[in-house]
């Protein structure tokens, strides 16, 4: 079945560090991946996303590749603030012909960032 | 719009109790899931429904029911609550796109314990 692998937290840095999170996937076919991130005591919310391979989402200075080749989409923000810590889920969609549409997490990672 | 809200926001129930989780989305989604998120496993699917009137079962079913008699609510029902259903619970929404990509909304989420 799917399955999505992150790299284990915490991670701490300090502000204005550069950050990574890996994520890797194991899919039948061609899913659409997901950073979605949750601060505390709130939901889910998506960050980012990329439908195709070699597609790159970005949002709020945080990037994603599509990588097919390498199965992965890690997480990526060149310099990282106090305010984005929080707990990253890697995800995957990939609708079945019931018009199931469930993200497929990873277990989460979760960054704390040190002023 | 309201997006995505649920309630209660907290809940503690002693084994055996049943209650209702509430869910309810503004956005005439057609896709509506329930999901529940436990330590170090990401959030697994409990059940799913893809429109007024048809739902269907997730990775982790059991103890719970769910109906769909409007678009706009999808509640979850604990039939007889077990400290195993200690969790806390997101319901989600989405919608289809012209791709094959899904952006799922994510509610605050309920905490639930059961004694």
């Amino acid at each position: 079945g799917d399955s999505v692998t992150q790299m284990e937290g915490p991670v701490t840095l300090s502000e204005e560090a550069f950050l990574t999170i890996n994520c890797t996937y194991t899919a039948t076919g061609y899913p659409s991946l997901f950073w979605y991130v949750q601060y505390p005591g709130e939901g889910l919310q998506l960050l980012l996303k990329a439908t195709k391979a070699d597609d790159k989402g970005s949002n709020k200075g945080f990037e994603a590749t599509y990588r097919k080749e390498t199965t992965s989409f890690h997480l990526e923000k060149g310099s990282v603030q106090v305010s984005d810590s929080a707990v990253y889920f890697c995800a995957l969609l990939y609708p079945t012909d019931t018009g199931r549409r469930a993200l497929t997490f990873g277990s989460g990672t979760r960054l704390q960032v040190q002023p | 719009n309201a997006g995505v809200t649920q309630t209660p926001k907290f809940q503690v129930l002693k084994t055996g109790q049943s209650m209702t989780l509430q869910c309810a989305q503004d956005m005439n989604h057609e896709y509506m899931s329930w999901y529940r998120q436990d330590p170090g496993m990401g959030l697994r699917l409990i059940h799913y429904s893809v429109g007024a009137g048809i739902t269907d079962q997730g990775e982790v079913p059991n103890g719970y029911n769910v109906s769909r008699s409007t678009t706009e609510d999808f509640p979850l029902r604990l039939l007889s609550a077990a400290p195993s259903q200690t969790s806390v619970y997101f319901c989600a929404s989405s919608y289809s796109l012209a791709g094959i990509s899904y952006e799922q909304y994510f509610g605050p989420g309920t905490r639930l314990t059961v004694t």
